[in-house]
C-alpha cells in the first residue's frame, strides 16, 4: 500500500512533442505529490508538486494532472526539448516528509 | 545560492572499512533526509531528522548503519563495516516544509 507505481520505464519523444509519465498510488493518506527531475551525476531536483485539492497544476511547460478518485497523477511536458532528457521520479508523502518514490522514467528527447 | 552540500562526492573503499558521509543542509532547514539510490531499488529513504532529532530510521540496516546530526549544520551517515552490497549513491536532502532539496550525492563503491 506504500508503493507508488510509475510508468513507462523509458520514453523517447521527438523534439516539440508531449511527454507523458504516469503514476498510481494506493494509500489515500498521501497528500503531497511532487515530481523530481534528475540529470546524470546530479541529485534529484524538485520540478513541480501538487496537493489533492486541485486537479491540475501548470508551471511553464510542465503540468501535473491529478485524479483523486482513480488515485493517479501524471506529468505532462509540453513542447519537449532535448534539454528535458533526464530521469523523472514521481513521489508521494502523507505529511510526514517520508517520500515514497516511483521507480523513475528515463526520458530521451530527440533533436 | 543555497544548496545541500555532500562530501565526499566519490568514495571507493575496501570491504570491512568504515565509511563516513557528511552533509551540510541548507541553512534554516529543520528536516534532513538520507536516501540511497541503486538501479535495483531506486530511491530508498534510510533515515530522517527533524530539528536534529531522529524521527524515522526504519529504512536503515541498524547493525552497520548509523546516522547522526551533531549540530544543525552537519549530518553524518556512517557504515561500519562496509560491504559490497552497500555500493550505491547516497543522497542527503533538507527541507523546511513539504519540499525536499537534494544534494549532489556521494557515490560509494565497496570492493
Amino acid at each position: 500500500q506504500q508503493q507508488v507505481k510509475q510508468s513507462p520505464q523509458s520514453l523517447i519523444v521527438q523534439k516539440g512533442g508531449i511527454s507523458i509519465i504516469n503514476c498510481a498510488y494506493e494509500n489515500t493518506a498521501f497528500d503531497y505529490f511532487p515530481w523530481y527531475q534528475q540529470f546524470p551525476g546530479k541529485g534529484p531536483a524538485l520540478l513541480i508538486a501538487i496537493r489533492p485539492d486541485v486537479s491540475e497544476k501548470k508551471e511553464g511547460r510542465f503540468t501535473i494532472s491529478f485524479n483523486k478518485s482513480a488515485k493517479q497523477f501524471s506529468l505532462h511536458i509540453m513542447d519537449s526539448q532535448p534539454g528535458d532528457s533526464a530521469t523523472y521520479f514521481c513521489a508521494a508523502s502523507s505529511g510526514t516528509y517520508k517520500y515514497i518514490f516511483g521507480t523513475g522514467t528515463r526520458l530521451k528527447v530527440l533533436a | 545560492d543555497a544548496r545541500v552540500t555532500q562530501t565526499p562526492r566519490d568514495k571507493v573503499t575496501e570491504m570491512g572499512q568504515e565509511v563516513t558521509m557528511r552533509c551540510q543542509p541548507i541553512l534554516g532547514h529543520n528536516t534532513v533526509f538520507w536516501y540511497r539510490q541503486t538501479m535495483m531499488q531506486g530511491l530508498e529513504l534510510l533515515a530522517y531528522f527533524r530539528n536534529r532529532a531522529p524521527l524515522d530510521d526504519s529504512g536503515m540496516p541498524k547493525d552497520r548503519f548509523s546516522a547522526e546530526m551533531p549540530d544543525a549544520t552537519l549530518a553524518t551517515l556512517k557504515i561500519q563495516p562496509s560491504e559490497p552490497r552497500d555500493s550505491a549513491v547516497y543522497f542527503c536532502a533538507s527541507g523546511l516544509g513539504t519540499e525536499a532539496f537534494f544534494g549532489q550525492g556521494t557515490r560509494l563503491t565497496v570492493v
